[in-house]
């Protein structure tokens, strides 16, 4: 069964930094591409981040540009955001989301439970 | 950047009725258009991708049309379970992906 675990939620002041994780299991982790995608509470979806299977290449949304860092260990089955400079409109539920095994075509077959960053002073 | 716009926001409709939800893109996705369901408090479910093929597990009351910049869903009877708010995503152009607003399907 596939299994996206997220964890790093919590609240931060603004400014400041949080590191978002996913484990991954069920699945060959380092066959697939990931990604972040984010929810503002009672918002819709926006998407915030790639990355491809073997690490290179990352994408982002150009409204975390600059602040957000994605990686992964395929060796841990495991991929992180790194999010700097903070900022209140970042608040949102982050979710891990597994691209689809079809390479090229980038919709998302599992998503994990998300977990939630708040941005406040 | 290509916008994703759902119509209607709020689709009232009674349990064995129809639902037709709508989304158009601000230019072409061909056919590369997902749709998905969410529900209270869950995580977004895939529905259907290339805008008409069903994922696994998605029941065939639920059917998806349409290629260019107009697509449809349509819940050919509803169920219970099936009240909740469904997004569409285009993966043609990126990045950024992106996903309509949403239609939120309510009981009537």
């Amino acid at each position: 069964e596939v299994q996206l675990v997220e964890s790093g939620g919590g609240l931060v002041q603004p400014g400041g930094s949080l590191r978002l994780s996913c484990a991954a299991s069920g699945f060959t982790f380092s066959d697939y591409w990931m990604h972040w995608v984010r929810q503002a509470p009672g918002k819709g979806l926006v998407w915030v981040s790639r990355i491809s299977n073997d690490g290179s290449n990352p994408k982002y949304a150009d409204s975390v540009k600059g602040r957000f860092t994605i990686s992964r260990d395929n060796a841990k089955n495991t991929m992180d955001l790194q999010m700097n400079s903070l900022r209140v409109e970042d608040t949102a539920l982050y979710y891990c989301v597994r691209e689809s095994p079809d390479r090229g075509t980038y919709y998302f077959d599992y998503w994990g439970q998300g977990t939630l960053v708040t941005v406040s002073s | 950047e290509i916008a994703m716009t759902q119509s209607p926001a709020t689709l009232s409709v009674s349990p064995g009725e129809r639902a037709t939800l709508s989304c158009r893109a601000s230019q072409s996705v061909s056919s590369k258009l997902a749709w998905y369901q969410q529900k209270p408090g869950q995580a977004p479910r895939l529905l259907i991708y290339g805008a008409s093929t069903r994922a696994t597990g998605t029941p065939a009351r639920f059917s998806g049309s349409g290629s260019g910049t107009e697509f449809t869903l349509t819940i050919s009877s509803l169920q219970s379970e099936d009240f909740a708010v469904y997004y569409c995503q285009q993966y043609n152009n990126w990045p950024p992906l992106t996903f309509g607003g949403g239609t939120k399907v309510e009981i009537k």
